[in-house]
């Protein structure tokens, strides 16, 4: 049973562009988290996402991100005009159900803004 | 915000137990304790988790106070490989503010050594 993936696993965009991370969850999971892990910091909750269904966005910067979960494919974290603040590890967990003991998280994507 | 309190740092020697502590004194009646760690970077792994009772796993132990306020996560036999950062984490699994997501605060840099 493969585990979480993501792709791209480093992404180097230029100031202005736009970064799309991917997140494929575990094989029958249906529910996504994304978490932002700054250099030197730690992990904070950014999205959460059922199918097709955004359920608790309250960690998402209000202007340039934007994710979604739909019914075919992987979960998309979207990166909008990208500033050299937005450089940092995205990871995304995905559990069976909202009240699972464990999510299981992916490798991360380093996104690298130049 | 994170609603946990845990040590900066923590060294262990190589093959001794490892007890990693965490104050959680407003915890509410519904969350759960969870423990995970991050090895160098890589994506948060789940190791532990419990409401009021102790309990154990092949990974690690966790002892609840009878009042809940505290913690300790205990690795028995430390290794190398275990050189990470721990995270203690309150969560509820259904209903409340700490549903669904996780909230990682600065977690206990472990460092086994030999």
């Amino acid at each position: 049973n493969a585990g979480v993936m993501q792709n791209p696993r480093h992404l180097v965009r230029r100031r202005g562009q736009e970064a799309r991370l991917r997140c494929s969850p575990m094989k029958g999971h249906s529910h996504v988290y994304w978490y932002r892990q700054l250099p030197e910091e730690g992990l904070k909750f950014m999205v959460y996402l059922q199918k097709e269904n955004i359920i608790d966005e309250s960690g998402m910067p209000k202007e340039r991100f934007s994710a979604e979960f739909p019914k075919e494919g992987p979960s998309i974290l979207r990166i909008q005009q990208v500033v050299r603040g937005d450089s940092a590890a995205y990871f995304c967990a995905s559990s069976g159900t909202q009240s699972d003991y464990e999510q299981y998280f992916g490798p991360g994507t380093r996104l690298t803004v130049t | 915000d994170a609603k946990t309190t845990q040590p900066t740092s923590m060294d262990c020697a190589e093959g001794r137990a490892a007890n990693l502590p965490c104050n959680h004194s407003t915890i509410s009646g519904n969350e759960y304790v969870y423990w995970y760690r991050q090895i160098h970077s890589q994506g948060p792994q789940y190791i532990i988790h419990g409401l009021k009772n102790n309990e154990t796993n092949e990974m690690a132990s966790l002892i609840i106070t009878e009042d809940r306020k505290s913690s300790t996560l205990i690795l028995p036999h430390a290794t190398l490989r275990d050189t990470a950062v721990y995270y203690c984490i309150v969560r509820a699994l259904a209903g409340g503010t700490s549903y669904g997501k996780l909230t990682f605060g600065q977690g206990t840099i472990l460092t086994v050594h030999p």
